[in-house]
């Protein structure tokens, strides 16, 4: 099982550029999340999907969108890139469904997309 | 605004010790509490999650939960400089899905 995969790894943007990011995992998994992390503020959520067919945002969703396009993806779109959006990107997944976290839940992070928006 | 509160640290400990690394919140709402470790340049991994107030022991490594107090710590025993890493304390509220992470504590073991 690869667990959770993000492409790309690396990406470089100007301003006003449109690109998409991806999440898939092999896990079953119901829930899928889609997290910035910048220095010294650690992990911030900006979608989630509780289960196939369910977006919500998160903490931080301004100047993104997303897609649950099956059970496996949850992509993460920038329609306009800003240099405040220069961060690392982590995608998760999570067992547990519309019940929410709880006992014996973990989140499964993929390695991360770095995105720089000069 | 909901917070998760982390000593930045660095936090310097010798091999062979207890780290001992603390986290605050302040959503009394909270259920569920997590405790991540994340390596330079990787991804951050579950290390223990915590539900009830008291202690959880798994290894080395001991959380413990004050609800009243709105605390939540994680202890490393034996300490081992393959833990020095930055470790990221989660809370997420009952029956959601909103996990707040704090920024993280800084800890290195020293040989």
């Amino acid at each position: 099982n690869a667990g959770v995969t993000q492409t790309p790894k690396f990406q470089v943007l100007k301003t006003g550029q449109s690109m998409t990011l991806q999440c898939a995992q092999d896990m079953n998994h119901n829930s899928m999340y889609w997290y910035r992390q910048d220095p010294g503020m650690g992990l911030r959520l900006i979608y989630y999907s509780a289960s196939e067919g369910t977006t919500d945002k998160g903490e931080v969703p301004n100047g993104y969108n997303v897609s649950r396009l099956n059970k496996r993806e949850f992509s993460l779109r920038l329609e306009s890139a800003a240099p405040s959006q220069t961060s690392v990107y982590f995608c998760a997944s999570s067992g547990r469904g519309l019940a929410g976290l709880g006992p014996t839940d973990t989140q499964y992070f993929g390695p991360g997309t770095r995105l720089t928006v000069l | 605004q909901k917070e998760v509160e982390q000593n930045s640290g660095p936090l310097s400990v010798p091999e062979g010790a207890i780290a001992s690394l603390n986290c605050t919140y302040s959503d009394r709402g909270s259920q569920s509490f997590f405790w991540y470790r994340q390596y330079s340049g990787k991804s951050p991994e579950l290390i223990m999650s915590i539900y009830s107030n008291g202690d959880k022991e798994d290894g080395r490594f001991t959380a413990q939960l004050n609800k009243a107090s709105q605390y939540v710590s994680l202890l490393i025993r034996d300490s081992q400089p393959s833990d020095s890493a930055t470790y990221l304390c989660a809370v997420a509220p009952r029956g959601g899905f909103k996990t707040i992470f704090g920024a993280g504590t800084r800890l290195f073991v020293k040989a």
